[in-house]
């Protein structure tokens, strides 16, 4: 099972700022096969990113992803007041299919 | 507009079933494969099962140890989840999740269903 570690747990950052958020892979994840899912309090998650630099349709791009084989990084180039959420990322190379703890990007 | 509309959520005692459905509308069910990703109060995601689009396949996550069962009702545009000897810790919002193109991740998301296991 490739386990995903997400960092920091918390980003506290201002409205205009940029924010870097970092997934790593216990193993390598081929093809890039990971995504990133944004979740709002009390909301469904919603698909930002697949493959690891495609957005998903309706995402602005202030929104890039970025990395391959163990190392990947989310990038909010300037931050919005709706971008304030928590952030997943997700492998889809091998089974079981397996999401990292998530990085809650709070306003400072 | 695709639609995922999950039931079937509730409380319900440690050892005891449950089945949630899924009804989807909005794209042809039959070409995708669908998930069930589940969230404890105040935890992370966990990916639950899936099943390919005919529903000939089948995927667990390990740890349920045979205790659920994915199935998908075509005609019915409709998915399921039986779940058997519920536990504490399955208690959780429960996702349907639209597979894009059989790729292993999902661009639609149901509005979960809420499972509570406690006596």
């Amino acid at each position: 099972e490739i386990v995903l570690t997400q960092s920091p747990g918390t980003l506290s950052l201002s409205p205009g700022e940029r924010a870097t958020l970092s997934c790593r892979a216990s193993q390598s994840v081929r093809s890039r096969y990971l995504a990133w899912y944004w979740q709002k309090p009390g909301q469904a998650p919603r698909l930002l990113i697949y493959g690891a630099s495609s957005r998903a349709t309706g995402i602005p791009d202030r929104f890039s992803g970025s990395g391959s084989g163990t190392d990947f990084t989310l990038t909010i180039s300037r931050l919005e007041p709706e971008d304030f959420a928590v952030y997943y990322c997700q492998q889809y190379s091998s089974s079981p299919l397996t999401f990292g703890g998530g990085t809650k990007v709070e306003i400072k | 507009e695709v639609q995922l509309l999950e039931s079937g959520g509730g409380l319900v005692q440690p050892g005891g079933s449950l089945r949630l459905s899924c009804a989807v509308s909005g794209f042809t069910f039959t070409n995708y494969a669908m998930s069930w990703v589940r969230q404890a109060p105040g935890k992370g995601l966990e990916w639950v099962s899936a099943i390919s689009g005919s529903g000939a396949a089948t995927y667990y996550t390990d740890s349920l140890k045979g205790r659920f069962t994915i199935s998908r009702d075509n005609s019915k545009n409709t998915l399921y989840l039986q779940m058997n000897s519920l536990r504490a810790e399955d208690t959780a919002v429960y996702y349907c999740v639209k597979e894009r193109q059989s790729t292993g991740y999902f661009d639609y998301w149901g509005q979960g269903t809420l499972v509570t296991v406690s006596s």
